[in-house]
């Protein structure tokens, strides 16, 4: 167990629509990073928080958003979904920026 | 970002025998970590390397953090079923992070 959290675990939805991904750092950990990983490929970073704000941005779509939260938990944010945003969506946490990155178990989309 | 260049692609061995991969990059990272996933699950961390020259281990995992700044290479001895699964790399940078495409390891009892 990494000590970071993602809800829900899985989320099967239909094209069009939105979702909200959930994610809850390791104690301690101040920096948030999500991830996307489609079937059989490599990890795709999106966006990174640290502390609550913005630090880095990936390969994000425009209809992607996220933001980290007071209480260091994070969102990401998928509207006008399709089916290529299918994928394993995951979020690490570290300290700080050249730390190790803990992952989380991930939430697996599904767009129908 | 770039990935990083990892090989090999995948490996088959057979139980006991060793097991070495390894990464590089034209650019130079901060630190080096390893990761081993199992399909549908998520990365776990075996190994981070901060310094330059680095060795550390990890059980019968071991990991180097080349000299140069751009490379990484990791061992592993003495190979069990359990450890079937993908590994892969990643180099950091202040906020630039990059991943290998990993190498798949197959274990045959």
């Amino acid at each position: 167990d990494s000590g970071v959290t993602q809800t829900p675990k899985h989320l099967i939805t239909a094209t069009g629509q939105r979702v909200t991904l959930r994610c809850s750092p390791r104690s301690g950990d101040l920096s948030v990073y999500w991830y996307q990983q489609s079937l059989d490929q490599g990890l795709q970073f999106l966006i990174q928080y640290y502390n609550g704000e913005e630090r880095a941005k990936g390969n994000i779509l425009e209809r992607f958003s996220a933001q980290q939260f007071p209480d260091l938990h994070s969102e990401l944010n998928l509207s006008s979904l399709e089916l290529g945003d299918s994928a394993l969506y995951f979020c690490a946490s570290s300290k700080d920026r050249d730390y190790e990155q803990y992952f989380g178990p991930g939430t697996r989309l599904t767009v129908t | 970002g770039q990935q990083l260049n990892q090989s090999p692609q995948s490996m088959f061995i057979q139980e006991g025998e060793d097991v070495s991969m390894n990464c590089t990059s034209s650019s130079i990272f901060n630190t080096w970590l390893w990761y081993k996933q199992d399909p549908g699950e998520g990365p776990v961390l075996l190994i981070a390397l901060y310094k330059a020259g680095e060795l550390t281990s990890n059980g019968r995992l071991t990991a180097q953090f080349g000299i140069t700044r751009k490379d990484s290479f990791l061992n592993i001895s003495a190979s069990i079923p359990s450890d079937v699964g993908i590994y892969f790399c990643a180099g950091q940078r202040n906020n630039d992070m990059r991943f290998g495409a990993g190498t798949r390891l197959t274990v045959k009892p």
